[in-house]
């Protein structure tokens, strides 16, 4: 699986968005970009996840440069809870091998 | 509550001693994994089965290390011979084979070997 960059940490006032990038300049066709996030002393939690175009949900966006070397996962507005670690993961669509690599994340702060 | 279950969620065990941590996935999920994390890094890959078959296993799971899933639903990873070394989170996560892999975590059993 190819490698993704983070920034070892952010913080954001609560109700403010907040914009966290994620580096991927080794991607391949076929990988998707995934989001997990891990709130303290709970295992890592899905997000979201996209191939080329821009997706929503009700926990995020997540914006994806034209040359998917990069992208964006948007909270529109922290909240305390979402204070945690958010993991950018590339996932090979279809692919045999079933494991996530997981790096180390960008842990979240987020001030009242 | 439909979600991925792991028990106990606690475990402290004397160094040598056998543990065995229990995962039970997402019903309608085929796919489990099992997981490690320690304190301050990212969960590191352990292994996992499509169903029954144990498909791929990390250069991480020693020989003291064995999981089964013998009827394609839960999950069992034991460990022989516990060592300091092993004292860890354990996190199981389930998912479909189909698709892209969205993988759904259990809370994690916190191993502490004294």
């Amino acid at each position: 699986d190819a490698k993704t960059t983070q920034p070892n940490s952010m913080e954001s006032n609560e109700e403010e968005p907040v914009h966290l990038p994620c580096n991927h300049s080794t991607i391949s066709g076929t990988d998707y970009i995934h989001w997990y996030r891990q709130l303290p002393s709970q295992g890592p939690e899905y997000v979201i996840h996209g191939l080329t175009s821009n997706v929503n949900n009700r926990m995020a966006s997540l914006a994806i440069a034209e040359d998917r070397k990069s992208s964006t996962l948007i909270l529109h507005r922290a909240t305390l809870r979402d204070a945690a670690v958010y993991y950018c993961i590339l996932v090979t669509y279809g692919g045999s091998q079933g494991n996530l690599i997981f790096g180390k994340g960008t842990k979240l702060s987020v001030k009242p | 509550d439909t979600g991925v279950s792991q028990d106990p969620r606690h475990k402290i065990t004397k160094r040598g001693q056998n543990v065995t941590f229990r995962c039970d996935p997402i019903s309608e999920h085929n796919r489990l994994y099992w997981y490690r994390q320690t304190l301050g890094q990212g969960p590191e890959f352990l292994t996992y089965f499509q169903n029954e078959a144990q498909l791929e296993k990390s250069r991480l799971l020693s020989d003291r290390f064995s999981a089964e899933r013998p009827k394609g639903s839960f999950s069992t990873l034991e460990i022989q011979r516990t060592e300091q070394g092993d004292s860890a989170m354990y996190l199981c996560a389930s998912s479909l084979a189909e698709g892209t892999n969205e993988q759904y975590f259990g809370p994690g059993t916190r191993l502490t070997v004294t």
